[in-house]
């Protein structure tokens, strides 16, 4: 069973527009939410993450959006630029599990100059 | 600061043969990760150790892949005999603690299966 849905699986944005990715989980215990941006060849690197307790985190140009009543969050790309192309995954984890990540599957982000 | 290393970066090799992986994490780092990476699918956690002790390896094909963590920092992962399915990009992590705390990946190594 899928812990955590990721959508959509590719994503092409042109340079200056808004990048959406979106993730929804079944695990209500769930309660520490980041995303990973990973390059070819490189491993996974935490890009931004938010606990339930609030609604919506923002740092720079990325904005992570919770809706905990849903059970979905995304994440927002303001202005996306050439060096954002990556892939871009959502994880889920919950308190007093060891620190165990559940990952999405991956959306290809690629933004056109 | 030094980030996680593995090594190979890149592995070729037959099914039924077997190979290894190694992994340092960060210094001071207590919990390590391994994930396996499929072609276009999110990271799957194998094996995590809390310090040199087995906290979740509930995803390990027990049959043909171990791991250990010995003295605590190291790690080897094995896998004997490989299958063409094996295919896939073994990734080690590692965070300081358990709780809410970052996961530091390493580069990776990609093997491929003939």
């Amino acid at each position: 069973q899928q812990q955590v849905k990721q959508s959509p699986q590719s994503l092409i944005v042109q340079k200056g527009g808004i990048s959406i990715i979106n993730c929804a989980y079944e695990n209500t215990a769930f309660d520490y939410f980041p995303w990973y941006q990973q390059f070819p060849g490189k491993g996974p690197a935490l890009l931004i993450a938010i606990r339930p307790d609030v609604s919506e985190k923002k740092e720079g140009r990325f904005t992570i959006s919770f809706n905990k009543s849903a059970k979905q969050f995304s994440l927002h790309i303001m202005d996306s630029q050439p060096g954002d192309s990556a892939t871009y995954f959502c994880a889920a984890s919950k308190e007093n599990n060891f620190n165990k990540f559940y990952f999405g599957s991956g959306t290809k982000l690629n933004v056109k100059p | 600061e030094a980030g996680v290393a593995q090594s190979p970066r890149y592995k070729i090799i037959e099914k039924r043969q077997s190979v290894a992986f190694w992994c340092n994490p960060i210094s001071g780092h207590a919990t390590l990760y391994w994930y396996q990476q499929i072609l276009g699918q999110g990271p799957k956690l194998l094996i995590q150790f809390q310090n040199n002790g087995v906290v979740d390896d509930s995803q390990l094909p027990k049959d043909r892949f171990s791991a250990e963590r010995l003295k605590g920092v190291d790690s080897t992962l094995k896998i004997q005999p490989a299958k063409l399915e094996d295919s896939a990009v073994y990734l080690c992590a590692s965070s300081l603690a358990t709780g809410y705390n970052e996961q530091f990946f390493g580069p990776g190594t990609r093997l491929t299966v003939l």
